[in-house]
């Protein structure tokens, strides 16, 4: 089975903290994404990566950037940390796919709080 | 744009009775179709999905979909719901060419005793 770790569970910051999530997946994807997930929104896609070093904005890029040096990790970074961005982020992973066609596989989600 | 539209925020469903959870999906081309679970406090589950063939997909967990191109629909089922299947539903859309996948809003199932 997939797995993707992501590193905390829940975390609580202060607001103009730089902050760092991390996520790992163990089955070699191609393919990472970062979503964060708000009660009667869904989710809503905030970066991706298609391979190393290799990343693209989503719908929601604004005040998040992202890291992956490594195939199997992908970090989230909140360069100056603020209330707004207090929310569920998940993170998945898939093999390569040039279309939609293979299932993203997610980790448990981090439960972020900006005080 | 690509949209996903669960009409249904909440649902309650007795224990045994069946249930259906509606997705529409917007856009002209074949779509790839994903249904995904997530219980409290987890990440999302891949519940089933459809790439093409037969209409009537099987998945996990007793559920199934059934893809119907003329009402832009992939509507799921289970005729019989147990407690363990309270969560919220979402339902996702990918296209050919694109690389990401549109997700709905999702549905709250509560399942009643």
């Amino acid at each position: 089975d997939v797995k993707v770790t992501q590193s905390s569970r829940y975390l609580v910051k202060r607001t103009g903290e730089k902050v760092f999530l991390e996520c790992v997946q163990d089955m070699d994807h191609e393919n990472m994404f970062w979503y964060r997930q708000d009660p009667g929104l869904g989710l809503r896609l905030i970066y991706f990566s298609y391979d190393v070093k290799m990343k693209e904005k989503g719908d929601i890029p604004e005040g998040y950037s992202v890291s992956r040096e490594k195939k199997e990790r992908f970090s989230l970074i909140l360069e100056s940390a603020s209330t707004n961005q207090t929310s569920m982020y998940l993170c998945a992973s898939r093999l390569q796919s040039p279309n939609s066609n293979q299932p993203q596989h997610f980790g448990d989600g981090t439960r972020l709080s900006i005080l | 744009a690509q949209s996903v539209t669960q009409p249904d925020i909440h649902i309650t469903v007795s224990e045994g009775a069946s249930l259906e959870l509606r997705c529409n999906y917007s856009y002209g081309a074949t779509p790839y179709l994903f249904w995904y679970v997530q219980s409290p406090g987890q990440g999302l589950q891949l519940l089933l999905k459809y790439f093409s063939g037969d209409t009537l997909v099987q998945g996990i967990k007793g559920f199934e979909a059934e893809f119907k191109r003329s009402q832009s629909s992939f509507n799921l089922r289970k005729p019989s719901v147990h407690w363990s299947d309270a969560a919220e539903y979402f339902c996702a859309v990918g296209y050919s060419g694109y690389s990401t996948l549109t997700f709905g809003k999702g549905t709250m199932l509560l399942v009643s005793p």
